[in-house]
């Protein structure tokens, strides 16, 4: 069955770097687009970023942009995101997720690993 | 830019009700619409695609419908495993959430 199983998170302190891992199985991961999405502790949902299935299309939210960088290695079964200069609000529950896109204009998010805690203190 | 209003944010129901949580966005969207389910300490499962596509696998006492800016998500007769937080989402917008908890 699809699994996907998130790593990296921890406590860092602002300014700093952290680097997310998605370890998927269970489904053909290079035919699938992914997506980071995060949560704060006792809020809402928030899309973070996408990637299509070669890489060649990304997309982030504008609370990340020019700070995080999406990626993927399908010989590896691998997403990544890459987190720089982190600020408090970067405090969240790290979900990666398989992403279907239908028609170019909409997408939703099929499977869902179980998430990492990024903490961002000092 | 498109907005999203999920409503209500806290709904309280018993087990049996009949249960609607709406989501209205800002200009028409098609039926470019999901639905997840959020349980404490637990990652989003997706309940509904296209607006009103059931995912393999969930209850059929869930229904989702609308289309172009309102939509609804129903549960038809609720049971205590659907006490959960419900999220509507386009595109990278996720609705501001219902937490559906017992009256």
């Amino acid at each position: 069955q699809v699994q996907l199983v998130e790593s990296g998170g921890g406590l860092v302190k602002p300014g700093g770097s952290l680097r997310l891992s998605c370890a998927a199985s269970g489904f053909t991961f290079s035919d699938y687009y992914m997506s980071w999405i995060r949560q704060a502790p006792g809020k809402g949902l928030e899309w973070v970023s996408y990637i299509s299935s070669s890489g060649s299309t990304i997309y982030y939210a504008d609370s990340v942009k020019g700070r995080f960088t999406i990626s993927r290695d399908n010989a590896k079964n691998s997403l990544y995101l890459q987190m720089n200069s982190l600020r408090a609000e970067d405090t969240a529950v790290y979900y990666c997720a398989s992403t279907v896109v239908v028609a170019a204009t909409g997408y939703y998010f099929d499977y869902w690993g179980q998430g990492t805690l990024v903490t961002v203190s000092s | 830019v498109i907005w999203m209003t999920q409503s209500p944010s806290l709904l309280s129901a018993s087990t049996g009700d009949r249960v609607t949580i709406s989501c209205r966005m800002s200009q028409g969207i098609s039926s470019y619409l999901a639905w997840y389910q959020q349980k404490p300490g637990k990652a989003p499962e997706l309940l509904i695609y296209a607006a009103s596509t059931l995912q393999s696998g969930v209850p059929s006492r869930f229904s989702g419908s609308g289309s172009g800016t309102d939509f609804t998500l129903t549960i038809s007769c609720l049971q205590s495993e659907d006490f959960a937080t419900y999220y509507c989402q386009h595109r990278g917008t996720f609705g501001q959430g219902t937490k559906v908890e017992i009256k």
